[in-house]
């Protein structure tokens, strides 16, 4: 089955523990990409990669990484969480770029605190 | 940034009603997309917009991109309970500055709620 899977689901943690959400895909996707899901603010996109060893900046990085070293994984790393990164996050794939259907995990809750 | 507007935040509708939802921006998008959010689950695809007044239909839904290229809408017609949940457009454009085409922009989402 086709999917991206991201872990954890849920997270609890307090400012400064330095934590890792991964992902990963099964559909050889090229382009991958995490958002971050707040209340009134929409899906906003925190860094994407057109493919192995290219990643970017979106439009709210501050305070994330994020590394393609192989083509199913994109792991997001939070070296030091504070506060303002407690939200919805998730991950996403497409074949080629955004403009075509990405397909998205089931998200991760994460709580700083 | 590039901003999509999408409104009004909530909508209540009757079942078996029509609804319209509307995406506009001050930006020219080569690309429109809708998805639909679930309650505890990811955004799913509805329906991708690939050219200026194209119109496409998935079953109940229908969209169309923008003549102007600066806005879409989104059609449910005939609403079921399932309809229920968050309604976002996205708009892609190349990026100015690099050229890469990686630029994908949300609105911020218009959440559905159907009354039976």
């Amino acid at each position: 089955e086709a999917q991206v899977t991201q872990n954890p689901r849920y997270l609890i943690t307090v400012t400064g523990k330095k934590l890792t959400v991964t992902c990963s895909q099964n559909m050889n996707h090229e382009y991958m990409s995490w958002y971050r899901q707040d209340p009134g603010l929409g899906l906003r996109q925190i860094y994407y990669s057109m493919n192995v060893e290219v990643t970017d900046k979106g439009d709210v990085p501050e305070g994330y990484k994020v590394s393609r070293k192989e083509k199913r994984n994109f792991p997001l790393i939070l070296e030091s969480p504070s506060p303002n990164q407690t939200s919805l996050y998730f991950c996403a794939s497409s074949h080629r770029g955004p403009n075509q259907p990405q397909h998205f995990g089931d998200g991760t809750r994460l709580s700083i605190l | 940034g590039q901003q999509l507007n999408q409104s009004p935040q909530s909508m209540f509708i009757q079942e078996g009603e029509d609804v319209s939802m509307n995406c506009t921006s001050s930006s020219i998008f080569n690309t429109w997309l809708w998805y639909k959010q679930d309650p505890g689950e990811g955004p799913v695809l509805l329906i991708a917009l690939y050219k200026a007044g194209e119109l496409t239909s998935n079953g109940r839904l229908t969209a169309q991109f923008g003549i102007t290229r600066k806005d879409s809408f989104l059609n449910i017609s005939a609403s079921i309970p399932s309809d229920v949940g968050i309604y976002f457009c996205a708009g892609h454009a190349t990026r100015p500055s690099t050229g890469a085409n990686s630029k994908l922009t949300f609105g911020k989402g218009i959440t559905l709620s159907v009354r039976p």
